[in-house]
């Protein structure tokens, strides 16, 4: 199986923009659609994209997503920073039978 | 509203059972895949298992495999997972969420193995 691997933290100022990477291991990143969840301190994850770029209805244009295949990576990238928008944030991708694969977190400050 | 209210979480001792139910509600249920990821105590999330919106395939995580089961009811709208021989390492917050490429999840129910 894949490792999916993202910066530990990562932060920046309101109004800002971050983004945040997420390479995989092994195998083509564009061949399962990758997906990144917002978590807050005490809370259950909320999904901000999914299949690579798409966004949850509710979930502001401030919030994309990418795949680079020339890393092998893809990217969250949150313009237009506000203090709300710090959380841990995942990425995920699964493998060809189904399962699973999580990144290990970012935490976003925003300072 | 698109819903999912897990139940059935608590204590249990290791080597023991526990049964975790997912209510799912807002969108047609027998038509999407589910899936059950946790997080243990200050980790990151875990894939755990999923299921395809028949039931008729699974697909597990090696550290559960052999000892939880998903499935699913479609004439009751839920999800279960059977989890069997537990140990200290199963101790976390289970959530269930809708489809593989997960788009909507659940609030979580606490599973907490200790002797």
């Amino acid at each position: 199986n894949f490792m999916l691997t993202q910066p530990h933290s990562v932060s920046e100022s309101p109004g800002k923009t971050v983004t945040i990477s997420c390479t995989r291991s092994s195998g083509i990143i564009a061949s399962n659609y990758v997906q990144w969840y917002q978590q807050r301190p005490g809370s259950a994850p909320t999904t901000v994209i999914f299949e690579d770029n798409q966004r949850p209805s509710g979930v502001p244009d401030r919030f994309s997503g990418s795949i680079d295949s020339s890393s092998n990576s893809a990217s969250l990238t949150i313009s237009g920073l506000k203090t709300e928008d710090e959380a841990d944030y995942y990425c995920h991708s699964y493998d060809y039978n189904d399962q699973g694969v999580f990144g290990g977190g970012t935490k976003l400050t925003v300072l | 509203e698109m819903l999912l209210l897990e139940s059935g979480g608590g204590p249990a001792q290791p080597g023991g059972s526990l049964r975790l139910s997912c209510a799912a509600s807002g969108f047609t249920f027998s038509s999407e895949a589910m899936t059950w990821v946790r997080q243990a105590p200050g980790k990151g999330l875990q894939w755990v298992s999923s299921i395809s919106g028949s039931g008729y395939s699974t697909f597990y995580a090696d550290s559960v495999k052999g000892r939880f089961t998903i499935s699913r009811d479609n004439s009751k709208n839920t999800l279960y997972l059977q989890m069997n021989s537990l140990r200290a390492d199963d101790t976390a917050i289970y959530y269930c969420a809708k489809r593989i490429v997960i788009d909507h999840w659940g609030q979580g129910a606490l599973v907490t193995v200790s002797s």
